[in-house]
């Protein structure tokens, strides 16, 4: 059983084409991640949801939104892409009030050309 | 704020020998966790260890362990009789207490050499 997972692996698309990664968790937890890494694997937090509530938002450009349908899904949509947001992506989910680490998803590879 | 500094960003070791990927991390929570991944060219994030600032104790996993130097705020991992599939980017992370933000260090790419 993948304890998070990523659809696609894979997405090479066309700058200015708008694109979405999805993300399932399927361990309970409450809280959500999406973080960018780039070419130097310098891994950046984009956005965390914690039940279905945005809690961080870290600079990101407007063009990415986040959405939540419920707290086991967390879906990331691009508008109008550009060449830096070629990256791997992840998700990452995490369960509030425990100590515990973060479990990632394989990532997603969007290659903009 | 919280930062979390890996001052190697590459490291290589022969293979049997042993290595240590060094953390520091700046923060002025008395309770946190701190915790080392590991990220093979396969790109999954895998959890190598954790350490919870309250515990004296340095965890161990097998052929690894850290040394935590709460004072300092330091988190080494020691890596043992290393083998070939260790080569890795390594990751050093910090989380505050039941927090929902974690942070993470730039990377040490560790390269194994037979």
């Amino acid at each position: 059983d993948t304890a998070v997972s990523q659809t696609p692996k894979y997405l090479v698309t066309q700058m200015g084409n708008d694109k979405s990664i999805k993300c399932e968790q399927n361990l309970g937890h409450d809280t959500m991640y999406w973080y960018k890494q780039d070419s130097k694997k310098f891994l950046k937090i984009m956005f965390s949801y914690n039940n279905k509530e945005l809690i961080i938002n870290e600079t990101v450009p407007n063009r990415f939104s986040p959405k939540s349908p419920d707290k086991a899904h967390l879906n990331l949509h691009i508008n109008s892409l550009e060449l830096g947001d070629s990256a791997v992506y992840f998700c990452a989910s995490s369960q509030a009030g425990t100590p515990y680490e973060q479990y990632f998803g394989p990532g997603t590879r969007l290659t903009v050309t | 704020a919280q930062t979390v500094t890996q001052s190697q960003p590459e490291m290589s070791v022969q293979e049997a020998e042993t290595v240590t990927l060094s953390c520091t991390y700046d923060t002025s929570e008395s309770d946190y966790y701190l915790f080392w991944y590991k990220q093979p060219p396969s790109r999954q994030m895998i959890l190598v260890i954790r350490q919870e600032a309250y515990k004296q104790q340095n965890a161990t996993e097998n052929r690894f362990s850290v040394n935590f130097q709460k004072a300092a705020k330091s988190f080494s991992l020691k890596i043992s009789d290393s083998q070939l599939g260790d080569a890795a980017m390594y990751f050093c992370a910090y989380r505050i207490n039941y927090g929902q933000n974690f942070v993470f260090g730039p990377g040490t790419r560790l390269s194994v050499l037979p």
